[in-house]
């Protein structure tokens, strides 16, 4: 399978604790984006990469988030002291030069704050 | 994403029947997305509009971008079960915190059999 990969699917935590989601791009993919998507509403942007580097991130993401792609090719997406508002399906997105604007979706990875 | 509004919200149709989901966006559009999700699941690509008056089909659905490329709409002839879904636009846009790829809130399509 060649498409976007996440990991993982689904992750059940309680507040406070940490979690991490790891995204694996199409490999000749540059661009990399992080989204959140709650129940009834569209995908809010939260971050992207190109290559290596954290081109843009959404106000939406506070400090007890970050986001990293330390070698261009996986990220991974770390939400310290979890809130239940942070219940919410993480997507991960990648595209390369060629593909403008057609962004390759992950399944996403959905994570629930008790 | 406030940038991009879509309607209506939610729509039933009875099999059979054409729709049309509209994309507003409040900046010009240099390129319009239109990717449907199910349920759950990640969204697929469905269609890219670049230039006003562009209009691309695939299937039974066909989209358009207005003249003044601020506005798209999706249209679904003879829908069926298959149809269902949440259709989302997207956009490569300038907000005010830089240059990042937006959704609209998304059309919720219910197609009843």
């Amino acid at each position: 399978d060649t498409g976007v990969s996440q990991d993982p699917r689904h992750k059940i935590t309680k507040r406070g604790q940490n979690v991490t989601f790891r995204c694996d791009p199409i490999s000749e993919h540059n661009r990399l984006y992080w989204y959140r998507q709650t129940l009834g509403q569209g995908p809010e942007f939260l971050t992207y990469f190109q290559n290596e580097a954290q081109l843009e991130k959404s106000r939406l993401l506070s400090d007890r988030f970050s986001a990293e792609r330390p070698k261009g090719s996986f990220s991974t997406l770390e939400i310290q002291r979890t809130e239940q508002g942070d219940s919410a399906m993480y997507l991960c997105a990648s595209t390369g030069t060629q593909n403008t604007g057609e962004l390759f979706f992950g399944e996403g990875s959905r994570l629930t704050v008790l | 994403s406030q940038e991009l509004e879509q309607s209506p919200q939610s729509l039933i149709v009875q099999e059979g029947k054409n729709l049309t989901i509209n994309c507003t966006s409040s900046k010009t559009l240099y390129g319009l997305y239109w990717y449907k999700q199910k349920y759950g699941e990640g969204l697929i690509f469905l269609m890219m509009l670049q230039k006003g008056g562009e209009e691309k089909s695939h299937e039974k659905i066909t989209a358009k971008l207005d003249e003044k490329k601020q506005q798209s709409s999706l249209h679904i002839t003879a829908s069926q079960p298959s149809h269902a879904g949440i259709y989302l636009c997207g956009a490569d846009i300038s907000t005010n915190y830089g240059q990042n790829f937006v959704f609209g809130p998304g059309t919720r399509l219910s197609v009843l059999p």
